[in-house]
């Protein structure tokens, strides 16, 4: 079975830091790697995706994520966090390949970015 | 895009009660799936609809756990003789058919789920 782990449960920076949120994943095939947000009172919102080629994908609000895969991992990163990027982030994986299309979560990583 | 609806944002029911759900998908979306989230967890995948068809069931989907499809629109998720270990978020997302896996979820706000 598919497992993704997420290194850092809780994580507070300062505005203006770098951040860099990791993510493996166990499944040795071929996957389709997500990173979800959630803010305060929100529904889950797609970030970024990676599905083939480039493995340095952008998202939206200045994030993106790089998909090494002999390492199994795909890492958020953002150059400068701002205030308003204090959510809980989710990385998850999905099968490419038939039979199960269900995503597998990690356990997030709450951010909290201090003004 | 209305977004994916789900409808009711809370229910408290006793231990025993049986629950139903219903998650409104995007409009033009194949795909529909539930999830359950509790606390300090992420998302776990539930099941998930081809239009009308259930296609695949989780080991988390308990004989007590029931999900339709009736049209290839909206869906419901019941549960039955609800226990503690219910409590819980359960999400509903949508996506496109074409491309399979690699879709993005659309995700709604949930219904959090309280067992007195």
């Amino acid at each position: 079975a598919q497992s993704v782990s997420q290194h850092n449960h809780h994580v507070i920076l300062s505005e203006a830091a770098s951040l860099e949120l990791g993510c493996n994943y166990s499944y040795g095939g071929t996957v389709n790697l997500f990173w979800y947000v959630q803010y305060p009172g929100q529904h889950l919102q797609l970030l970024l995706k990676y599905f083939s080629g480039d493995p340095l994908v952008k998202g939206i609000k200045g994030f993106e994520a790089e998909f090494i895969k002999s390492k199994f991992s795909f890492n958020l990163r953002k150059p400068s966090v701002q205030w308003s990027d204090t959510a809980e982030y989710f990385c998850a994986v999905a099968y490419s390949g038939g039979g199960a299309d269900g995503l597998t979560f990690g356990k997030g990583t709450h951010l909290i970015i201090q003004p | 895009d209305t977004g994916v609806s789900q409808d009711p944002r809370h229910k408290i029911t006793k231990r025993g009660q049986n629950v139903t759900f219903r998650c409104d998908p995007i409009s033009e979306h194949n795909r529909l799936y539930w999830y359950r989230q509790t606390l300090g967890q992420g998302p776990e995948f539930l099941t998930y609809f081809q239009n009308e068809a259930q296609l695949e069931k989780s080991r988390l989907l308990s004989d007590r756990f029931s999900a339709e499809r009736p049209k290839g629109s909206f869906s419901t998720l019941e549960i039955q003789r609800t226990e503690q270990g219910d409590s819980a978020m359960y999400l509903c997302a949508s996506s496109p058919g074409a491309g399979g896996s690699g879709q993005p979820q659309h995700f709604g706000d949930g219904t959090r789920l309280s067992i007195l």
